[in-house]
């Protein structure tokens, strides 16, 4: 069965570095993707970066990175430059297609802290 | 701009009640999905539809039913609330562009008292 593991429940990082977050994934198919999203206190889900299974390079958006290691499976995000915004829930995603669309399977989490 | 709207923020019910909570998208996408969130498991799906009057059980659709009569909008009923069902829902929707990214709804949080 597909599976996504986040290991840290909780992240402190402090304004301005650098801060990864990790994600680990199991799966039988060949063809999957991963996402991240980032969920503020508000509660809405914002979609933040996409990586698919074939794509040679690592995805990148702004100050958000994938760094995909498909033979370790894992999809880590890195967040550079981190701001006071950035805290919040984040959460990785993994698409699994089934009659012809696609559900999303998420992991538990991790919540971040930006400290000046 | 995108757009799912969910018919409220914040929903008091007591157990026994039959409970409605209403999603509606207005991107044309063709799936729509119904989530639970709680602390520490993350989100769940609970049923998804791929098209107008399709749905299909998601990892937990026990106590719920869906309906989709249209396609912009995927209703999540709960027959015999219960306090268990206290939580988080989330809808959201995709279509076939973008990598099938999920566009999620500000959620309802619910109590069930």
């Amino acid at each position: 069965a597909q599976k996504i593991t986040q290991t840290q429940p909780g992240m402190f990082v402090q304004e301005k570095e650098a801060v990864t977050l990790d994600c680990t994934y199991d799966t039988s198919d060949p063809s999957y993707g991963l996402f991240w999203y980032k969920q503020p206190s508000s509660g809405e889900m914002i979609f933040l970066i996409y990586q698919g299974s074939y794509d040679q390079q690592n995805a990148t958006e702004g100050r958000y990175s994938l760094n995909f290691q498909k033979a370790r499976k894992s999809a880590n995000l890195v967040i550079s430059a981190s701001q006071l915004g950035d805290s919040a829930m984040y959460f990785c995603a993994m698409r699994e297609v089934q009659y012809n669309t696609d559900k999303l399977i998420f992991g538990t989490g991790t919540r971040l802290q930006v400290f000046p | 701009d995108v757009k799912v709207t969910q018919s409220s923020r914040y929903l008091v019910k007591r157990t026994g009640e039959k409970v409605f909570l209403e999603c509606v998208q207005d991107m044309d996408h063709e799936n729509m999905f119904w989530y639970r969130q709680d602390p520490g498991l993350g989100l769940r799906l609970i049923y998804f539809s791929y098209d107008v009057k399709m749905k299909e059980k998601g990892d937990i659709p026990e106590g719920y039913s869906v309906s989709r009569e249209k396609k912009e909008r995927f209703s999540l009923i709960l027959e015999s609330a219960s306090t268990n069902q206290t939580s988080m829902y989330l809808c959201a929707s995709s279509g076939w562009d973008r990598d099938y990214e999920q566009y999620f709804g500000p959620g309802t949080r619910l109590t069930v008292t």
